[in-house]
């Protein structure tokens, strides 16, 4: 079955510089959220679309923005890093309407910042 | 603020012993997910609890939701050493899906 794929799997990224994340969730599945996990702790939420459109929105930084296309992929774009984005990033895919019982994550994006 | 307390934090036992992981909180949920999570992928969701009182089994692993929803917990008989990893539960925290999570537990099973 066709899986949640994220993309590029790792990346290094010089402070101050920019790095864009994405995320093409499972066929089928109309929303999508964003996690980041550093070192050693649980994943946070950072923000969620549904239809294209933000449906909710968590500890993400200014410097971080995000969007949902037409084919329901989304993008997450970072700016100015720092070295604490230094992390993985995971996207989650669900079809509406049916809870939490139908997420799945990705294999995630390890973001490295030097 | 919603938030879900995990413990035992890190926990190592032998091949054969068994075990129980706790997830708590002061806040209700519609439900909660335990999630195992191997080093550098994505969390891989075990079960998904919903009802007070739920008691779901999958081959040696026992979840159970309370009965106030508020609090979970994962007992595993006879761990094998493939069972080591991380686990997290997860509350689902509003009508958006979004998902609040334990600190984990990181289980390690040596043979």
């Amino acid at each position: 079955a066709a899986g949640v794929i994220q993309s590029p799997r790792h990346l290094i990224k010089e402070k101050r510089e920019t790095a864009t994340l994405k995320c093409y969730p499972i066929p089928r599945h109309d929303t999508v959220y964003w996690y980041q996990q550093g070192p050693g702790q649980d994943p946070q939420f950072l923000i969620s679309f549904y239809e294209k459109m933000q449906s909710d929105k968590g500890s993400i930084p200014d410097r971080f923005s995000a969007q949902q296309f037409s084919d329901y992929h989304s993008e997450l774009n970072m700016s100015s890093l720092e070295l604490g984005d230094s992390a993985l990033y995971f996207c989650a895919s669900r079809p509406s309407g049916t809870g939490v019982e139908g997420y799945t994550f990705g294999s995630g994006t390890r973001l490295t910042v030097v | 603020t919603q938030l879900l307390e995990q413990s035992p934090q890190f926990l190592s036992i032998q091949e054969g012993e068994n075990l129980t992981v706790y997830c708590n909180s002061s806040s209700v949920f519609s439900s909660l997910q335990w999630y195992r999570q191997e080093p550098g992928e994505g969390p891989v969701l075990l079960v998904t609890v919903v009802t007070g009182g739920e008691v779901k089994k999958l081959k040696r692993l026992t979840f159970q939701f309370g009965d106030a929803r508020k609090d979970s917990s994962l007992h595993i008989t006879a761990a094998q050493p493939g069972d080591t990893g991380l686990y997290l539960c997860a509350g689902g925290a509003s009508n958006t899906g979004k998902l609040i999570f334990g600190q984990g537990t990181t289980l390690q099973v040596k043979p």
